[in-house]
């Protein structure tokens, strides 16, 4: 049963510290998401990946994020200093075509 | 910027009932697709629809596109407790994969 993997699953952290989240896609999947999920502002695309190439990083703050894909089974995204305002869950997707298929998200807490 | 508004918010309704979550926006799609997402997890694709007009059902559930393709709407007959989850749509235009999310509708279903 093939599903997209994050790892860690929870983070707490302090203000200034460096976090990466990492993400496994799905084997054989060209297309990778990175979302970000609050109350607030519900489910936001942050960036995406076609064939590794990144194709739209519009929805993230530059100064801070930094998303990439090092190889086609590993996609990463850093936050770096983070912030109590990033505090929410990131997601990853993977896909192709009209498909995504999310994985279970990192719950990051910035204090 | 292209929004997607769902409504209602919220939805608590006894199990046997009909319901309708709806999701709107001033903008044409080109897809639209249904997700439900549950406590801890990433949503998860229930359906994609693209051409307006276009009606899918699976099992209990029934999803139409507007024929404007600016509106779409979900459909439960007989809710279930295991219906109970967040249920968002999401939108993509013509050549890209970048799909924007709904404000979602939290759905619960009591036994």
């Amino acid at each position: 049963d093939a599903r997209v993997t994050q790892t860690p699953r929870h983070k707490v952290t302090e203000m200034g510290q460096e976090v990466t989240m990492r993400c496994q896609p799905i084997l054989g999947h060209n297309t990778v998401f990175w979302y970000r999920q609050t109350m607030m502002q519900g489910l936001e695309l942050l960036a995406y990946f076609r064939n590794r190439a990144p194709l739209d990083d519009s929805g993230m703050p530059k100064d801070r994020f930094s998303a990439e894909m090092p190889d086609a089974t590993l996609a990463t995204l850093k936050i770096q200093p983070s912030e109590p305002r990033d505090s929410a869950v990131y997601f990853c997707a993977s896909g192709h075509y009209n498909e995504q298929f999310f994985g279970p998200g990192t719950r990051l807490t910035v204090l | 910027t292209q929004l997607l508004e769902q409504s209602p918010q919220f939805l608590s309704i006894q199990e046997g009932e009909n319901l309708t979550v709806y999701c709107n926006s001033s903008s044409v799609f080109s897809s639209l697709q249904w997700y439900r997402q549950e406590p801890g997890e990433g949503p998860v694709l229930l359906v994609t629809v693209v051409t307006g007009g276009e009606v899918k059902k699976l099992k209990r559930l029934t999803f139409q596109f507007g024929d404007a393709r600016k509106d779409s709407s979900l459909h439960i007959t007989a809710a279930q407790t295991g219906d109970t989850g967040l249920y968002l749509c999401a939108g993509a235009n013509s050549g890209t994969y970048k799909y924007i999310f709904g404000t979602g509708t939290r759905l619960k279903v009591l036994a």
